[in-house]
């Protein structure tokens, strides 16, 4: 079974700056990664996956993430934040019949 | 096109009782997954249903259960309600030929409250 490590679990960051959130996975098998947002009171929504080919996956809101097979990493990048982006995110791993979620890491934007 | 809606918003429920959540799916998507998110943590994969049948299963007992109807909507039933359910239930959707979990769209969830 696989299963997904977000190494943070809070990263405050000023406006403008640049952000890495961090998750490493493990599995036995070929996996699809993913990374949800999910603002207070809502439901996830999806940033960016990795199913194949290019290592450098673009989502949306100029979120990007870098799959790395080597380090089994995935980690979501941002190369200058705003206030909207303060938000739990969550990194996942997709199996053949399971998805598993990482504990989260919050995302705090500060003016 | 509306969105995955899902209710109610919020429940209270005392231990030992029966919850029932629906969650209606976004339009032409055919596959619905059941997500429970304790406070906290992430959410966790309880189920999901494709052509009104259980398509895999998290770790979770037989008291989660669940259906899917004609039209793609689905319903979670708890039974036997413990603390421990108390959570964020989400329901995610996805479209047809997509792969099991490449492309979900998530409802906004329903609170359950367990005293």
């Amino acid at each position: 079974a696989q299963s997904v490590t977000q190494l943070d679990s809070q990263v405050p960051v000023f406006e403008e700056a640049p952000v890495e959130l961090r998750c490493n996975y493990s599995s036995s098998v070929s996996v699809y990664l993913f990374w949800y947002v999910q603002y207070p009171n809502q439901g996830l929504q999806l940033l960016l996956k990795y199913l194949s080919g290019s290592t450098l996956v673009k989502g949306i809101n100029g979120f990007e993430a870098e799959f790395n097979k080597s380090q089994t990493s995935f980690h979501l990048r941002k190369p200058s934040v705003h206030i909207s982006d303060t938000a739990e995110y969550f990194c996942a791993v997709s199996g053949e019949d399971d998805m598993r979620f990482g504990a989260g890491t919050r995302l705090t934007v500060k003016p | 096109e509306t969105g995955v809606t899902q209710s109610p918003t919020h429940l209270i429920k005392t231990r030992g009782q029966q919850v029932t959540l629906r969650c209606s799916s976004q339009s032409g998507h055919n596959t619905v997954s059941w997500y429970q998110q304790a406070l906290g943590q992430g959410p966790q994969f309880i189920f999901q249903y494709y052509r009104e049948e259980e398509n895999g299963r998290g770790n979770f007992p037989p008291r989660f259960s669940g259906l899917q109807f004609p039209n793609y909507s689905s319903e979670l039933n708890v039974n036997a309600l413990e603390l421990d359910d108390s959570a964020l239930y989400l329901c995610a959707s996805s479209p047809p030929g997509t792969g099991i979990f490449n492309e979900q769209f998530f409802g906004p969830g329903t609170r359950l409250t367990v005293l």
